[in-house]
């Protein structure tokens, strides 16, 4: 009874360090998403999936990329990570039908030094 | 574009006293609205959706075209209701898109 599961919880990193965020559900949903929070700034979407194979921007997608390699996984990197990265990272996913729920990951917080 | 405007940041209350939540949106086509909360230490979880106009923990939205809202409504605010909110927008059945986001304090 999984859901959405992402890894790590929490990150620390150096400016111009690289790394990859893990995110996969186990409810067989289509579309997958990954969401930044900033206080004030509420939820932004950075990339989304509709499918296997597919990716598109969303609101703030300068500095990161993203994989959907399958069904279950949809990763999001940092090539070059900056401090204005700093923020916790959700992934959500949900069956890709007119008004179905989404669910979400429990988080990662990353800190950029 | 498509957008999510939540004009309040914070909303505090007493307990007992009527709660609203303001959304409003921007979209040309038939919206896919919905109210997300996000309890402390919680994961973010849907709260209710436009479509199924269901009341839920005493919760309830209308959806205005007009004035192009979704606004969040309880008639007696209790102390656990205290959380963030975000109202979101399904333009279609790929994307999703939240609002900044209000937090309420309901205080004793």
């Amino acid at each position: 009874n999984a859901g959405v599961t992402q890894t790590p919880k929490f990150q620390v990193l150096k400016t111009g360090q690289s790394m990859t965020l893990q995110c996969a559900q186990d409810m067989n949903h289509n579309s997958m998403y990954w969401y930044r929070q900033d206080p004030g700034m509420g939820l932004r979407l950075i990339y989304y999936s509709a499918s296997e194979g597919t990716t598109d921007k969303g609101e703030v997608p300068n500095g990161y990329n993203v994989s959907r390699l399958n069904k279950r996984e949809f990763s999001l990197r940092l090539e070059s990570a900056a401090p204005s990265q700093t923020s916790v990272y959700f992934c959500a996913s949900r069956d890709g039908l007119m008004n179905t729920e989404a669910f979400f990951g429990q988080g990662t917080r990353l800190t950029v030094v | 574009a498509q957008r999510v405007t939540q004009p309040e940041k914070l909303l505090s209350v007493f307990k007992g006293a009527p709660v609203e939540l303001k959304c409003n949106y921007s979209y040309s086509g038939s919206p896919e609205l919905f109210w997300y909360v996000q309890y402390s230490r919680q994961r973010l979880q849907l709260l209710l959706r436009h479509i199924s106009r269901e009341s839920i923990k005493g919760f309830t939205a209308d959806l205005n075209k007009g004035e192009t809202s979704f606004h969040l409504k309880k008639p007696f605010a209790q102390e656990e209701d205290s959380a963030m909110y975000y109202c979101a927008l399904s333009p279609n059945t790929d994307k999703l898109i939240f609002g900044t986001g209000t937090r309420l304090q309901v205080f004793p």
